[in-house]
């Protein structure tokens, strides 16, 4: 069955260090690949998408992410992190037709320390 | 920026009423989805719906839930008989090219 992992509940870094958070995938084809973020209380706003094309995806508030077929990884970056980019992060697959049923990573919840 | 709007943005009920949880989606658009989220949990897929039909859903989305497109613009999870699993924020999200995601309902059941 097709699944989204992702390996770290919980992760904390101090402001101004860089940050990547994992996610790996188990689908048979190149899935569509998509990183959320919930902040408490709020909806999940995208972060970033891979269709096809460049496997390095530039996103919103400085995030980018990298599609690594031969791991079936699409994890995200940011060179450095701000105490408001807290809250926590999903990554999700579509098996088909773009944005049709996510499936998605259990999460990672990051916490900023000043 | 457009954007989906869920109503209510709390709801506590008890143990075996009905609920409908309300959404609006984006004018434009022609893609509608219910997702789930248990507390602590991850986002689970419970159904898609376009043109006025269910295009997919999932093994928990059973005949315990229903979903409708009542006059053209809202769109709106019905859960029958509730019971105390199904608390949860319940996510809205419509497409129409891009998805995006309501701000979701809480519903708590007791």
């Amino acid at each position: 069955a097709q699944s989204v992992t992702q390996p770290d509940i919980h992760i904390t870094v101090s402001e101004g260090a860089s940050l990547e958070l994992r996610c790996n995938y188990s689908y048979g084809a190149t899935p569509y690949l998509f990183w959320y973020v919930q902040s408490p209380g709020q909806g999940l706003q995208l972060l970033l998408k891979y269709f096809s094309g460049d496997t390095l995806v530039q996103g919103i508030k400085g995030f980018e992410a990298e599609f690594k077929r031969s791991q079936s990884s699409f994890n995200l970056r940011k060179p450095s992190v701000h105490w408001s980019d807290a809250a926590e992060y999903f990554c999700a697959v579509a098996l088909s037709g773009g944005y049709n049923k996510l499936i998605f990573g259990a999460g990672t919840r990051l916490a900023v320390h000043p | 920026e457009p954007e989906v709007t869920q109503t209510p943005s709390h709801q506590v009920t008890q143990m075996g009423q009905e609920v409908i949880l309300r959404c609006v989606p984006i004018s434009n658009h022609l893609y509608f989805y219910w997702y789930r989220q248990i507390l602590g949990q991850k986002v689970e897929f419970l159904v898609s719906f376009y043109n006025n039909e269910i295009s997919e859903k999932s093994e928990i989305f059973d005949d315990q839930f229903s979903v409708e497109r009542p006059d053209g613009s809202n769109f709106t999870l019905k859960i029958r008989s509730t019971k105390l699993e199904d608390s949860a924020m319940y996510f809205c999200a419509s497409s129409g090219g891009e998805l995006f995601f309501g701000e979701g309902s809480r519903l708590t059941v007791l």
